[in-house]
C-alpha cells in the first residue's frame, strides 16, 4: 500500500497569506495525485488532479506542484473561506488518502 | 447538476446490519463507477472499494472484504452499500463517490453517519 505523509499537520496563517501544504508518497504516484478541501460536516471537494490540474469551478489562487514521491499544495493568498482540512489522494490502483493538512486562522 | 444524495444518519447495535444508499442524478448513472468511502472520526478518507456499472461486479479494497456488499440498482440510479455485523469501530462516515478519468472521485455523497453502540 502506498503511504502518503502530509506536513504539517497544522498550519496556522492569516488571510492574504501564502499557504504551502506538502505531501510525500512511500514510493512513486507518477501524476496520479489529487487534492481535496474539507470543511465540517461537509464532503470532500476535489481541488487539484494530475497533481497541478484545477478541477471544475475551482479559483486560480490554488495550484499544485510535484512529482514522483514530493508534491505541493499552494494557495496564493488565503481568504476566509480556505481555513480547512486539506487531503492528498493517490489514485495509482488502488486509493489512499494522507492524514490531512488543517489550515486554521491564525 | 450532477449529484449524489445519500440516505439518513443510522443507529445501530453491534451485530446489526445497515444499508446506506446513494442516488445519482444529473447525469447517465450507468457511465461512472460508483466507489465508497469511510472517513472515521478525526481521520483521512479510507477508500473501500468500488462498483463495475456494466457487470455491477464489486471490487473490495484490503480490510473490506466479508462484512461488506456494494450493489447496484441501475432502473432507480441508485448504489447501496450494506454492512452486517457491524462493530464498534464501523462507526464512521461513509462517503459515496463518483470515478471519472482523469479526476478521479469529482463528486461526493453528502455522506451518511453510522453509529454503532449498544
Amino acid at each position: 500500500e502506498i503511504v502518503l505523509t502530509q506536513s504539517p499537520g497544522t498550519l496556522s496563517l492569516s488571510p492574504g497569506e501564502r499557504a504551502t501544504l506538502s505531501c510525500r508518497a512511500s514510493q512513486s504516484v507518477s501524476t496520479s495525485l489529487a487534492w481535496y478541501q474539507q470543511k465540517p460536516g461537509q464532503a470532500p471537494r476535489l481541488l487539484i488532479f494530475g497533481v497541478s490540474s484545477r478541477a471544475t469551478g475551482i479559483p486560480d489562487r490554488f495550484s499544485g506542484s510535484g512529482s514522483g514521491t514530493d508534491f505541493t499544495l499552494t494557495i496564493s493568498r488565503l481568504e476566509p473561506e480556505d481555513f480547512a482540512v486539506y487531503y492528498c489522494q493517490q489514485y495509482t490502483g488502488s486509493r489512499t488518502f494522507g492524514q490531512g493538512t488543517k489550515v486554521e486562522i491564525k | 447538476q450532477v449529484q449524489l444524495v445519500q440516505s439518513g444518519s443510522e443507529l445501530k447495535k453491534p451485530g446489526a446490519s445497515v444499508t446506506v444508499s446513494c442516488k445519482a442524478s444529473g447525469y447517465t448513472f450507468t457511465q461512472y463507477a460508483i466507489n465508497w468511502l469511510r472517513q472515521a472520526p478525526g481521520q483521512g478518507p479510507e477508500w473501500m472499494g468500488w462498483i463495475n456499472m456494466y457487470t455491477e461486479h464489486p471490487a473490495y479494497a484490503p480490510g473490506f472484504t466479508g462484512r461488506f456488499v456494494f450493489s447496484l440498482d441501475t432502473s432507480v440510479s441508485t448504489a447501496y452499500l450494506q454492512i452486517n455485523s457491524l462493530k464498534a469501530e464501523d462507526t464512521a462516515v461513509y462517503y459515496c463517490a463518483r470515478h471519472v478519468v482523469p479526476t478521479d472521485f469529482d463528486q461526493w455523497g453528502q455522506g451518511t453517519l453510522v453509529t454503532v453502540s449498544s
